[in-house]
């Protein structure tokens, strides 16, 4: 089993949707948890960062970690075709080692 | 200002070049990162300078020489490469081990 979990998708959605991309993790000493956003052929985009439990809110995005059920969850509200790029959950216990998901693509259609 | 420069932005380099990578940062920033990510896959640390100090070497091949001449800069030095060494190079740096923040990478080609 992977320390991190993520469905790579492709996610298709029509512009205006809310999305919502997901990760799970197996190792509870996790306790920063961050999401990225990388375009093709670009670098990682730090989107959201939190620490340890709760939510947090920037603008059209919504990131949520449940350390009880060791789930974190990254909402898009109102997608765009902007939008469209892969999206990386990472997450570390207080080490250098970030644990990166493998990214889910995602598709806002026009 | 969350920047990481990188440079250059593509690199093709024979199996018996010499070049290096170059990365900076002028966030106060005291640990920077090497990452290798092929296509499709997510990034995979390669080197860790944590205070100038080499903290993390994941098992990278010793063609790959990573160096940390200040806290700001972040070199990779690149020597008889294989063509499987294709990928893009990221940068990273983080204050301590709060959020992270990657450079552009450079894009490299082993023929």
């Amino acid at each position: 089993q992977k320390e991190v979990e993520q469905d790579p998708g492709p996610l298709s959605v029509p512009e205006g949707a809310i999305v919502s991309l997901n990760c799970t993790y197996s190792n509870s000493a996790f306790q920063y948890f961050m999401w990225y956003r990388q375009y093709s052929r670009k670098g990682p985009e730090l989107l959201m960062y939190t620490y340890s439990s709760g939510n947090k809110e920037d603008g059209r995005f919504t990131a949520q970690v449940d350390k009880s059920s060791k789930y974190i969850s990254l909402f898009i509200r109102d997608s765009q075709p902007s939008d469209s790029a892969t999206y990386l959950c990472a997450m570390s216990s207080g080490t250098y080692k970030y644990i990166f998901g493998t990214g889910t693509r995602l598709k806002v259609l026009a | 200002d969350t920047e990481v420069t990188q440079t250059p932005k593509h690199l093709v380099m024979g199996m018996t070049n010499k070049k290096s990578l170059k990365c900076e940062q002028h966030m106060g920033h005291r640990a920077m990162y090497w990452y290798k990510q092929k296509a499709k896959k997510p990034p995979e640390l390669m080197f860790v300078y944590s205070y100038e100090k080499l903290s993390i070497n994941e098992s990278v091949p010793s063609r790959f020489s990573p160096e940390c001449p200040n806290s700001s800069l972040l070199n990779l030095h690149l020597h008889a490469l294989q063509p499987e060494d294709s990928a893009l190079y990221l940068c990273a740096s983080s204050q301590d081990v709060g959020t992270q923040y990657f450079g552009p990478g450079t894009r490299l080609l082993v023929l």
